[in-house]
């Protein structure tokens, strides 16, 4: 059973704009929160991470919401460049933080 | 340069052949896990490892087997391998808890 799950298979911007990816979890054990950017013939790469004291978390371009309540997060890409086309991973931990639980990946394409 | 290095990139081979995927890392990571990488379902936590000699299984462990011998090395093996785990496998490493993960770039794995 699938606890953290990426609904948007993928998404279109335009340059510019804002890119909002979203996840849902089930777990209200989960406490710890990352987002991964994953290009063709890569691993993925860390973007941004977020602990369940918090609500918001931002670096540079890119930012992350918590619902706790909803059980959902969101990152914000603003503005959205060409460069972020790429599979969007959201995952998630319990406070033990050993085992990690992936969404099935948004594919972002920003459009020049 | 910090990386997580794993060999091969690119198998292929027949059911029943044993085969080890090598992941080392060069962080001095306390952490490790190896996760496979499948269309529709994310990616998945085969193993993870908390210390040399200490590791436990994650979400799909059936059909391999982990060792932790040496702290920056963590292979993955495949005793018999079927055309189920045709897949694309990712290690990672991680400095402890509430920390981001470091991929590898993959290893895709064909069994025929």
């Amino acid at each position: 059973d699938q606890q953290v799950k990426q609904n948007s298979p993928s998404l279109s911007v335009q340059e510019g704009r804002i890119s909002i990816l979203n996840c849902d979890y089930t777990n209200s054990m989960f406490d710890y929160f990352l987002w991964y950017k994953k290009y063709p013939a890569e691993g993925p790469t860390f973007l941004i991470s977020i602990s369940s004291i918090k609500d918001k978390n931002e670096d540079g371009r890119f930012t992350v919401f918590l619902n706790k309540s909803a059980k959902h997060l969101s990152l914000h890409i603003v503005p959205s460049q060409p460069g972020d086309s790429a599979v969007y991973f959201c995952a998630a931990s319990e406070w033990t933080g050993n085992q990690f639980y992936f969404g099935t990946g948004t594919s972002l394409t920003v459009i020049p | 340069e910090a990386q997580v290095t794993q060999n091969p990139r690119y198998l292929i081979t027949v059911t029943g052949k044993k085969l080890t995927v090598t992941c080392s890392q060069n962080m001095n990571h306390e952490y490790m896990s190896w996760y496979r990488q499948d269309p529709g379902l994310g990616l998945r936590q085969i193993y993870y490892s908390m210390n040399v000699e200490v590791t436990d299984k994650g979400d799909v462990p059936e059909g391999y087997k982990v060792s932790r011998k040496e702290k920056r090395n963590f292979p993955l093996i495949l005793e018999s391998p079927s055309p189920n785990q045709t897949s694309l496998y990712f290690c990672a490493s991680r400095p402890g808890t509430y920390q981001p993960q470091h991929f590898g770039d993959g290893t895709r794995l064909s069994i025929l």
